[in-house]
């Protein structure tokens, strides 16, 4: 069965510090996708990255970063120089790769709620 | 983007009530999925449909029905509120190939049984 761990429940930090937050993954497939996504006080999930499975590439767009290792199923997601506006719910999460037989079912982790002060 | 609308966004019920949330797409994407989101479980799926009429459970089932009678439009009920039901209920369509595989959510519905 698939499973997506995110053992930081809550992380917080000071303005312009780094922060990591973790995502550890099962799945029997071989092919499959990687999300991150934030969840603001707003309330509305916002999708910040995708991965599949045969992309081992480290990302970085901006502040955010992403390292992806199959070796370890985790795939961790870095702010560097964390601001106010990063405060959120960040969630990981993984589906089964794409096809007609598939049902695409996304599953969570559990989430991090990050807190950045001033 | 695909269009994805939720209603109501809020309401509040009483136990023992049915109760129904209406998820709206504008495309006609196949897939549509249903969510609750409670602290310290994350989002997690309650039914799914992959076309018209074709529904089938996901991991919280228990409590709900659905229904596909159209593309564009994905109900999910809960035939009796309970407590344990007060949640924020997601709706996402799945949609794209490729670099463009993805998944859309709507804004939420905030239900609340007392």
């Amino acid at each position: 069965a698939q499973k997506v761990t995110q053992a930081q429940t809550e992380i917080s930090v000071v303005e312009k510090e780094d922060v990591t937050l973790d995502c550890v993954y099962e799945t029997r497939d071989t092919t499959y996708y990687l999300f991150w996504y934030k969840q603001p006080p707003s309330g509305e999930l916002v999708f910040l990255i995708r991965r599949n499975s045969f992309d081992e590439q480290n990302e970085i767009s901006g502040r955010y970063s992403w390292n992806f290792q199959k070796s370890t199923s985790s795939f961790n997601f870095t702010i560097t120089a964390s601001q106010v506006v990063d405060s959120a719910v960040y969630f990981c999460a993984l589906s089964e790769a794409q096809g007609s037989s598939n049902t695409g079912k996304l599953i969570f982790g559990q989430g991090t709620t990050l807190q950045v002060k001033p | 983007d695909a269009g994805i609308t939720q209603s109501p966004r809020h309401k509040v019920t009483e136990t023992g009530t049915p109760v129904t949330l209406r998820c709206h797409q504008t495309e006609n994407h196949r897939y549509m999925y249903w969510y609750r989101q409670d602290p310290g479980h994350g989002l997690r799926l309650i039914h799914y449909s992959y076309g018209v009429k074709d529904t089938d459970k996901g991991e919280v089932s228990d409590g709900y029905s659905v229904s596909r009678s159209k593309t564009e439009d994905f109900l999910l009920t809960l035939e009796s509120a309970t407590s344990s039901q007060t949640s924020v209920y997601f709706c996402a369509i799945r949609s794209g190939v490729g670099a463009n595989y993805g998944y859309t959510f709507g804004s939420g519905t905030r239900l609340t049984v007392v």
